[in-house]
């Protein structure tokens, strides 16, 4: 089975633009979680979505936002790009319906560099 | 925020020597995972822990798990190179929020 992918790998934006980062889970799995990780913050838990709907989210403000289509394939988008929204972008996708009770398989990541 | 914190931050050991790194969290859980990251890249899922477990192997992976303590620990044997990365504990509490709340990490360098 393929793994999770993301597309960009590498993004470099200015301040004030806004970006769509997006996920392709492991086929067969139908939640899709996304996360943020800098060197200050560490790993932090933004959203997660199940058969396109968000059941979860982190504390996050509204400039960050996602979806999830029907073939689980996941998008989140950040507007008004701010410097510090510069980070490395994870998706990981779930096997059930319970989420993080299972182990979650991650993708490569999405680096993002605002500037 | 992050639920806890891991210990030490860094470890630097000698290779076939045995790491040892340490979680601690803060709220109830229903598991506790433990992940690896190379040097920037996507987490790799190693061993998942539940609550009422208390230890569990995975080939030269040991995880303890000491709830009214709130704290786990990670061993891995016989280190080799190649486990240079940096380790991460994440938590799923046990109330209706599933996400993982991650440790701030230990970054372990094997020297050859």
């Amino acid at each position: 089975k393929a793994g999770v992918t993301q597309t960009p790998r590498y993004l470099i934006k200015t301040r004030g633009q806004q970006v769509t980062l997006s996920c392709s889970p492991i086929s067969g799995h139908r939640s899709v979680s996304w996360y943020q990780q800098t060197p200050g913050q560490g790993l932090q838990f933004l959203f997660e979505y199940f058969s396109e709907t968000q059941r979860n989210k982190g504390n996050f403000p509204g400039r960050f936002s996602g979806r999830q289509f029907s073939n689980s394939r996941s998008e989140m988008n950040v507007s008004t790009l701010e410097l510090g929204d510069s980070a490395l972008y994870l998706c990981a996708s779930s096997s059930t319906g319970t989420g993080g009770y299972n182990e979650q398989f991650f993708g490569p990541g999405t680096r993002l560099t605002v500037l | 925020s992050q639920q806890g914190e891991e210990d030490p931050q860094a470890l630097s050991i000698q290779e076939g020597e045995n790491a040892t790194m340490n979680c601690s969290y803060k709220t109830s859980i229903n598991n506790l995972q433990w992940y690896r990251q190379n040097s920037g890249r996507g987490l790799v899922h190693l061993i998942l822990i539940r609550s009422n477990e208390r230890e569990k192997h995975s080939g030269r992976l040991r995880v303890t798990l000491d709830t009214s303590k709130k704290s786990s620990s990670l061993l891995i044997t016989a280190s080799r190179a190649a486990d240079t990365a940096s380790y991460f504990c994440a938590t799923v509490s046990s109330g209706s929020a599933r996400q993982l709340t991650f440790g701030s990490g230990t970054q372990l360098t094997v020297l050859p």
